[in-house]
């Protein structure tokens, strides 16, 4: 089965200032890279999300980049704000061509410095 | 807007004493899932459904069992509780079954004392 690592577990930001949140994956078949926010006390929600035909995806402030050379994927937030301050996790598909859920990462939680 | 709806926020249990959680989708989703949340670990699959009364093991099953006998209902059963199962359970359900975005419910906070 997939196994996905996230980098860094915490990580503190000046507001305004941007982020990257990092994760590798062990499958290369994998084709489904999404992104989860969950606010404290809240559900897990779906921010951003990338297939392997593209290499990288933008909404606003949040992208997403995928190398699938590397295995590898990240999250970039730019201009951050007290909003964004969330625990982050990445996710990868549980068995690498598309079946049987999703294998999430450990969680970044992310801190936005006043 | 799919809504993922779990009945218990908050859920107290003795240690041996047999739990339901329940979930409900309204979104005609084939696909629903248990997750386990802790700190430092992430989310964690315990079980999960492709279909009525189809079940598979995710990757932390060991001690848990489910129910799935309508479309939009999965439960997840906790056969003898037991304290190392204290813990948040969140429900989630997709259109597909890997390369689609997962739907969450709120979670319920289970302490087993």
């Amino acid at each position: 089965g997939e196994n996905v690592e996230q980098h860094p577990s915490t990580l503190s930001v000046q507001e305004g200032d941007s982020a990257v949140i990092k994760c590798t994956y062990s499958d290369s078949a994998s084709n489904y890279f999404p992104w989860y926010k969950q606010e404290l006390g809240k559900r897990p929600q779906l921010i951003i999300d990338i297939r392997s035909n593209v290499g990288e995806k933008k909404d606003q402030r949040i992208a997403v980049t995928l190398n699938k050379t590397a295995k590898h994927f990240s999250l970039h937030i730019t201009e951050t704000q007290p909003e964004d301050s969330a625990v982050y996790f990445c996710a990868a598909p549980r068995r690498g061509g598309g079946a049987d859920g999703l294998t999430f990462g450990k969680g970044t939680h992310l801190i936005i410095q006043p | 807007d799919v809504k993922v709806t779990q009945s218990s926020r908050y859920l107290v249990k003795r240690t041996g004493e047999k739990v339901f959680l329940e979930c409900v989708q309204d979104m005609d989703h084939e696909n629903m899932f248990w997750y386990r949340q802790d700190p430092g670990l992430g989310l964690r699959l315990i079980y999960f459904s492709y279909d009525v009364k189809m079940k598979e093991k995710g990757d932390i099953p060991e001690g848990y069992s489910v129910s799935r006998e309508k479309k939009e209902r999965f439960s997840l059963i906790l056969e003898s509780a037991s304290t190392n199962q204290t813990s948040m359970y969140l429900c989630a359900s997709s259109w597909d079954r890997g390369d689609s975005p997962l739907h969450f419910g709120n979670g319920t906070r289970l302490t087993v004392t």
